[in-house]
């Protein structure tokens, strides 16, 4: 089973609106990853966390918190975003070998954010 | 600075052809290579790897090529087939880090 599961799948709000992404796996995977992706470009890397650890934080504006409360769960808050912020936001996970070697990361399908 | 690079935004291939997909890199640290395809609107879906100490790895369908010398690895679909339509990235790590690069993805329509 390599099966990455977000929702919501689709999410619209306003600027002024406070909401979450969430993230499951049941892989036994323990890094995660959250990260954006536009249109025609690239995933951008976001975060990454290491046994529930925050490993990587790609200089991520503060109007997006990420947590990990359990090796299964990764979040992602969102707050006072901006229209700019709309996209696709995956989440993936992959073994962490330790010495931050990590094995292939497997995806979700993404929660496609509007921000009006 | 594109660290991965695949040049060619878009290729069209008859169906039972092979469809050839490139990338290239310039990061010579750089040592585990996935593939992806991805399509409109979902996640990309793991299609294959090849480890720096390989030169080729088969699944399938499947096959991708590492050539290290020229930094550059291939996706070899046989035979190519309409439901290969989709955005292929490869993607690239360096031992030690948790960040893999992406390429900028390249387009596969199979025309039946």
């Amino acid at each position: 089973d390599t099966e990455v599961t977000q929702t919501p799948k689709h999410l619209v709000m306003g600027m002024t609106n406070k909401k979450s992404l969430k993230c499951e796996q049941h892989m036994g995977h323990r890094a995660m990853y959250w990260y954006k992706q536009k249109a025609k470009k690239p995933p951008e890397l976001m975060f990454v966390y290491s046994y529930e650890k925050l490993s990587i934080n790609e200089s991520v504006p503060s109007r997006f918190s990420p947590e990990c409360p359990n090796s299964s769960l990764l979040n992602l808050h969102l707050h006072a975003l901006q229209p700019e912020d709309s996209a696709l936001y995956l989440c993936a996970s992959s073994q962490d070998l330790g010495g931050r070697m990590v094995d292939t990361q497997y995806f979700g399908p993404g929660t496609r954010l509007t921000v009006l | 600075d594109q660290q991965v690079k695949q040049n060619s935004p878009s290729l069209s291939v008859q169906e039972g052809r092979i469809s050839i997909l490139n990338c290239d890199y310039t990061n010579s640290m750089f040592d585990y290579f996935l593939w992806y395809k991805k399509y409109p609107a979902e996640g990309p879906t793991f299609l294959i790897s090849i480890s720096s100490i390989k030169d080729k790895n088969e699944d399938g369908r499947f096959t991708v090529f590492l050539n290290k010398s020229a930094k550059h690895l291939s996706l070899h679909i046989v035979p190519s087939q309409p439901g290969d339509s989709a955005v292929y990235f490869c993607a690239a790590r360096t031992s030690g880090t948790y960040k893999y690069i992406f390429g900028t993805g390249t387009r596969l329509k199979v025309l039946a």
